[in-house]
C-alpha cells in the first residue's frame, strides 16, 4: 500500500521542549517537503529535501531543522526556538523533476501540533 | 498583495447547483497550475491540473488565463460530498518546484 504516512496525528509540546515530527514514504519519491498551515492561511514552506543527504529552507525555516538521511524518511524537529509552533504540519512528496512543471506534489495526513 | 488570492467564502448552494471558484496570481513567471481539494482536519489532494487550453474532469472544468493571470475552477451538478476547501496552486518552476498555495475557497453543498 503505497503512500505518505506521518506519525503522531496529534501532538501535544509543553513550551521550551523539542519535538520531531515523522514523515515515511514508499513512493520512491527523490524529494519531500514540509509545509505548516494556519488558519485562513495557506500552506508555508519550511524546508525541502531534492535528494537524500541535502536539504534547503523554505520561506519559514526559523525555529526548524530536518535531516534526510533516508529517502523514505524527512523528520522534522520543532525546536524551542519557533515562537508560535501551534499549527497543522504537512509533509509532501515528488518525484523531485527539478525545472518540469508536471511534478505533482503529494501529501501525508498531517500532524496536528498544539504547544500547552 | 498575497501571491495567490482567492475568495474564502464560504459558498453556501444546494445539490445540483452550479458553483464557480477564481483564484489570481501575481507571479508571471508561474509555470503550471492545481486545484487541490482540502476536507476539515484533512490533508490537500490533488484534485486536477489546470491546462492553457482548459480541461475537464467529469462535473469539474478548469480555466487558465495567462495574460489575466487569472485560474477559475467550475463545478456543476454539485454534489453533498463536495463540501470542502478547494486550494488554488501555482507551481513556480526553478531550481526546485515550488508550490504557492492560496489560502481555499470554502464550498458547503446543502441538501
Amino acid at each position: 500500500d503505497g503512500g505518505i504516512t506521518q506519525s503522531p496525528k496529534y501532538l501535544f509540546r509543553k513550551e521550551g521542549q523539542n519535538v520531531t515530527l515523522s514523515c515515511e514514504q514508499n513512493l520512491n519519491h527523490d524529494a519531500m517537503y514540509w509545509y505548516r498551515q494556519d488558519p485562513g492561511q495557506g500552506l508555508r514552506l519550511i524546508y525541502y529535501s531534492q535528494i537524500v543527504n541535502d536539504f534547503q529552507k523554505g520561506d519559514i525555516a526559523e525555529g526548524y531543522s530536518v535531516s534526510r538521511e533516508k529517502k523514505e524518511s524527512f523528520p522534522l524537529t520543532v525546536t524551542s526556538a519557533q515562537k508560535n509552533p501551534t499549527a497543522f504540519y504537512l509533509c509532501a512528496s515528488s518525484i523531485g523533476l527539478a525545472g518540469y512543471s508536471t511534478d505533482t506534489q503529494y501529501f501525508g495526513p498531517g500532524t496536528r501540533l498544539t504547544v500547552l | 498583495r498575497k501571491e495567490v488570492e482567492q475568495d474564502p467564502g464560504p459558498f453556501n448552494v444546494p445539490e445540483g447547483a452550479t458553483v464557480a471558484f477564481n483564484c489570481t496570481y501575481s507571479n508571471s513567471a508561474s509555470q503550471s497550475f492545481f486545484w487541490y481539494r482540502q476536507d476539515c482536519r484533512k490533508e490537500p489532494k490533488l484534485l486536477m491540473s489546470v491546462y492553457s487550453s482548459g480541461n475537464e474532469d467529469g462535473r469539474f472544468t478548469a480555466q487558465l488565463n495567462r495574460a489575466s493571470q487569472y485560474i477559475s475552477l467550475l463545478i456543476r451538478d454539485s454534489k453533498l460530498s463536495d463540501s470542502a476547501t478547494y486550494l488554488c496552486v501555482v507551481n513556480i518552476v526553478g531550481g526546485y518546484n515550488k508550490l504557492i498555495f492560496g489560502a481555499g475557497t470554502r464550498l458547503a453543498v446543502h441538501p
